[in-house]
């Protein structure tokens, strides 16, 4: 069974801390992105990867930033955490292979920033 | 980028069929029609996709309009389980974009 697995499903942290959100998947996928999800914006893309060491900017890289040391992990850091940045974190990978880009979802990091 | 337009919420009876249309009238030719649900609690879970034939699986049906500017997620019998938010993406094939928009709640009526 394919998986993608997030590091916390809940995190609380403190406005100016430094935020790591992890990803692994155990697909053997080159792409993998970050999302963040909000009520009435649905999901915006924030970077992905399609390669080890490999990043591209999203819709909404501002405040962001990832590292993709290892084909299977994906991390998505914040360097300094800030109150607007509350809000649900989503990591998803897909096959190079796949044409039409199927995309296998983690269930989710709900980061909340006080 | 091309956008897709949906209702923002929809009503079924439970064991009738739901029909979940989307517009996608920017579509272009090497866009790929994505269909993904999003249960409460849990990460977009895929659905179906077509580029130009209809296409079936155990989920669902994709019917995919002629002129491909529109196209409808067929649910052939809903049930409680059902009851997500349902988001209809245009994918370019060569890419690596998927872009979200704000989906379809489906509310399923016992």
């Amino acid at each position: 069974d394919v998986k993608v697995t997030q590091s916390s499903r809940y995190l609380v942290k403190r406005t100016g801390e430094k935020v790591f959100l992890e990803c692994v998947q155990d697909m053997d996928h080159e792409n993998m992105f970050w999302y963040r999800q909000d009520p009435g914006l649905g999901l915006r893309l924030i970077y992905f990867s399609y390669d080890v060491k490999m990043k591209e900017k999203g819709d909404i890289p501002e405040g962001y930033s990832v590292s993709r040391e290892k084909k299977e992990r994906f991390s998505l850091i914040l360097e300094s955490a800030s109150t607007n940045q509350t809000s649900m974190y989503l990591c998803a990978s897909s096959s190079r292979l796949a044409g039409a880009g199927e995309q296998f979802f983690g269930p989710g990091t709900r980061l909340t920033v006080l | 980028d091309a956008k897709t337009t949906q209702p923002n919420s929809m009503e079924s009876n439970e064991e009738e069929p739901v029909h979940l249309p989307c517009n996608h009238s920017t579509i272009s030719g090497t866009d790929y029609i994505h269909w993904y649900r999003q249960l409460p609690s849990q990460g977009p879970e895929y659905v179906i996709h077509g580029l130009t034939s209809n296409v079936n699986n155990r989920m669902a049906s994709l019917a995919i309009a002629e002129d491909r500017k529109s196209s409808t997620l067929i649910l052939h019998r809903a049930t409680l389980r059902d009851a997500a938010v349902y988001y209809c993406i245009l994918f370019t094939s060569g890419t690596y974009k998927y872009i979200f928009g704000t989906g379809t709640r489906l509310k399923v009526l016992a």
